[in-house]
């Protein structure tokens, strides 16, 4: 089955500095990948996902990436704030089949 | 539109008493998803139903877990008996799609579940 590593489990950076995270999966069919985030004692809120067949995507500050050939993907945080601060989640699924999750990153942006 | 409701929120048990808890997801979302979240980890899949039918449940430990999803909409996670082990966050998503391009999973607030 689908195995998903996550890299780092923990990132400190200053208010403005970029972020990434990067995960990588075992499924070379796995064709959906969406990122989570979490805040303390919150539920999971989608903030991006990308398909396989899209190499590259943005929203305002936050993209994603994707590298079929070497199944990983990476979220990329710009110009970080203190309400970034939270878990973020990886997942990635074959279609309709589970999303199976990465164990997640804690972001902390220090003013 | 409303999202996906939980309840209870916060359930302390004692191990080998029965728990059971409700989910209602958005309205016209034909995929619900019942998730464990133990302190520290991502989500892990307990069972998938599209409408009322189980999609997916092979990570559902069937010896003390079961969940239902009558008539396609509300659905019921139990766990009995409970296992100091099960003492986690329980989320329940849901999604409108069923076939075609995966779309958004929206989840709920959640139960945390203690066990002693």
């Amino acid at each position: 089955g689908e195995n998903v590593e996550q890299h780092p489990s923990t990132l400190s950076v200053q208010e403005g500095d970029s972020a990434v995270i990067k995960c990588t999966y075992s499924d070379s069919a796995s064709n959906y990948f969406p990122w989570y985030k979490q805040e303390l004692g919150k539920r999971p809120q989608l903030i991006i996902d990308i398909r396989s067949n899209v190499g590259e995507k943005k929203d305002q500050r936050i993209a994603v990436t994707l590298n079929k050939t070497a199944k990983h993907f990476s979220l990329h945080i710009t110009e970080t704030q203190p309400e970034d601060s939270a878990v973020y989640f990886c997942a990635a699924s074959r279609g309709f089949q589970k999303l199976v999750f990465g164990t997640g990153t804690r972001l902390l942006v220090s003013p | 539109e409303a999202g996906v409701a939980q309840s209870p929120r916060y359930k302390i048990i004692e191990k080998r008493q029965s728990v059971a808890f409700w989910c209602n997801p958005i309205s016209g979302h034909a995929t619900l998803y019942w998730y464990q979240q133990i302190l520290g980890q991502g989500p892990k899949l307990l069972i998938q139903f599209q409408n009322n039918g189980v999609v997916d449940d092979s990570q559902l430990p069937k010896d003390r877990f079961s969940a239902e999803r009558l008539k396609g909409v509300d659905s019921t996670l139990k766990i009995q008996p409970a296992k100091l082990e099960d003492s986690a966050v329980y989320l329940c998503a849901s999604s409108f799609r069923t076939s075609g391009t995966p779309d958004t999973q929206y989840f709920g607030p959640g139960t945390r579940l203690t066990v002693l």
